[in-house]
């Protein structure tokens, strides 16, 4: 599959809002998602954003993408300790619905 | 509905021995997937299915085998193990025709260890 690279960890105090940076370098990408994986367990997903959208917001959560860039960004605000886990970007091609994951970015939330 | 399932959650097996995984799932979903993560690697697509009787390779297929012989399972073989399957492995399913932007549903994983 094609690159897809965000880093590996983030601490962040309780309250305050996480940026989590993803880049990718298909240029057909379609769509563009953010999982979240919980300890223990398998993969959400969280939000995703069509790839003629710059922004995307739902509640706590604002998705930002720039084509031309090939950058994507998830913040979330207030984050809080239900928060803590692996968030991973993906991205697909419209005439192929397999997924290509980045390695995940371990988001945890400090008191 | 239980959704993806499954089984088993944990094996050890030794080097050479021969195992199967099952992931099933009751959302009649058309498309399944088997996915290995491995630390600071992602997850990486092994084999996919696009309906009942079809496989393809995915990026990492060497070393696995797979099945669709009902639309609701999807099974993983390992035929010969080897040290470098340690890993935990994901089934997925979705269904390209519910929404455009196909989500998939993960099931919970399971943990194997290659000794």
């Amino acid at each position: 599959g094609e690159d897809v690279e965000q880093s590996l960890f983030l601490s962040v105090r309780e309250g305050d809002s996480s940026v989590i940076n993803c880049t990718y370098t298909d240029s057909s990408s379609t769509y563009l998602y953010w999982y979240k994986q919980e300890p223990g367990a398998g993969l959400q997903l969280l939000t995703y954003i069509f790839s003629n959208m710059d922004m995307k917001q739902d509640q706590r959560l604002t998705v930002l993408l720039n084509k031309k860039d090939k950058h994507l960004s998830l913040r979330i605000a207030d984050t809080q300790t239900g928060d803590s886990a692996i968030y991973f970007c993906a991205e697909t091609a419209y005439s192929d619905y397999k997924l290509s994951f980045g390695a995940g970015t371990t988001v945890t939330v400090r008191a | 509905n239980a959704g993806v399932t499954q089984t088993p959650k944990f094996r050890v097996l030794k080097t050479g021995q021969s195992m199967t995984l099952l992931c099933a799932q009751d959302m009649n979903h058309e498309y399944m997937y088997w996915y290995r993560q491995d630390p600071g690697m992602g997850l990486r697509l092994i084999h996919y299915s696009v309906g009942e009787g079809t496989t393809a390779k995915g990026e990492v297929p060497d070393g696995y085998n797979v099945s669709r012989l009902k639309k609701q399972n999807f099974l993983l073989g390992l035929e010969s193990a080897a040290p470098s399957q340690t890993s935990v492995y994901f089934c997925a399913s979705s269904h390209p025709g519910l929404a455009d932007y196909n989500e998939q549903f993960f099931g919970p994983g399971t943990r194997l260890t290659v000794l």
